[in-house]
């Protein structure tokens, strides 16, 4: 069975300094790794993924993703963090052997940006 | 745009009523889904679907059904409401083309309250 983890619950960052937020995954075969964003009484908002291709990801504003196949892991960063980063996120792997390609998702980390 | 439309943002049932959630998508995906979130347990898979009439159980299918008649509408029904099953509850939908290397859609979710 695939699986997720996120190991921070929360990570909290000043402005304008760089960000990550940290996910393993444990599949069989090649993963389809996402992350996905949430605001406040929102649903999940896709930012990027990775598929197969070079290890770094870009996605929507201004975040990027590591893919390391070694360290089974899938780390989202973003140079210079706002306030405006500040949500839930998820990272996801989907398992395309599936009726549907089901994704498992991780249990979420806070971000918090301070001014 | 794609769009995900999950009919009640707020939801407030009491103890042993039949509860239908429904969820509508216009971008003529093949798969729905549907998660339950809860603080600090991530997205939990409940029910999928990869066409209609077809239905799978996710993760925690117990007290729940689904109905899927129309390709763009995925119903989740709580057969008999328990104040256990309060969380917020989130539709998604994906096309099945490429692979599955497609993101999720989300609505904005349904916060239902079981008292």
């Amino acid at each position: 069975a695939q699986s997720v983890a996120q190991p921070e619950d929360q990570v909290k960052v000043a402005e304008g300094n760089p960000l990550t937020v940290k996910c393993t995954y444990s599949v069989s075969g090649n993963p389809y790794l996402f992350w996905y964003v949430q605001y406040p009484n929102r649903g999940l908002q896709f930012l990027l993924k990775y598929i197969t291709g070079d290890n770094l990801v870009k996605g929507s504003y201004g975040f990027e993703a590591e893919f390391n196949k070694s360290q089974t892991s899938f780390h989202l960063k973003k140079p210079s963090a706002l306030v405006s980063d500040s949500a839930l996120y998820f990272c996801a792997v989907r398992d395309f052997r599936t009726n549907a390609g089901k994704s498992t998702f991780g249990d979420g980390t806070t971000l918090t940006v301070k001014p | 745009d794609v769009k995900v439309t999950q009919s009640s943002r707020y939801l407030v049932k009491r103890t042993g009523e039949k509860v239908f959630l429904e969820c509508v998508q216009d971008m003529d995906h093949e798969n729905m889904f549907w998660y339950r979130q809860d603080p600090g347990l991530g997205l939990r898979l409940i029910y999928f679907s990869y066409d209609v009439k077809m239905k799978e159980k996710g993760d925690i299918p117990e007290g729940y059904s689904v109905s899927r008649e129309k390709k763009e509408r995925f119903s989740l029904i709580l057969e008999s409401a328990s104040t256990n099953q309060t969380s917020m509850y989130l539709c998604a939908s994906s096309p099945t083309g490429q692979g599955f290397n497609s993101p999720l859609h989300f609505g904005n979710g349904t916060r239902l309250t079981v008292t």
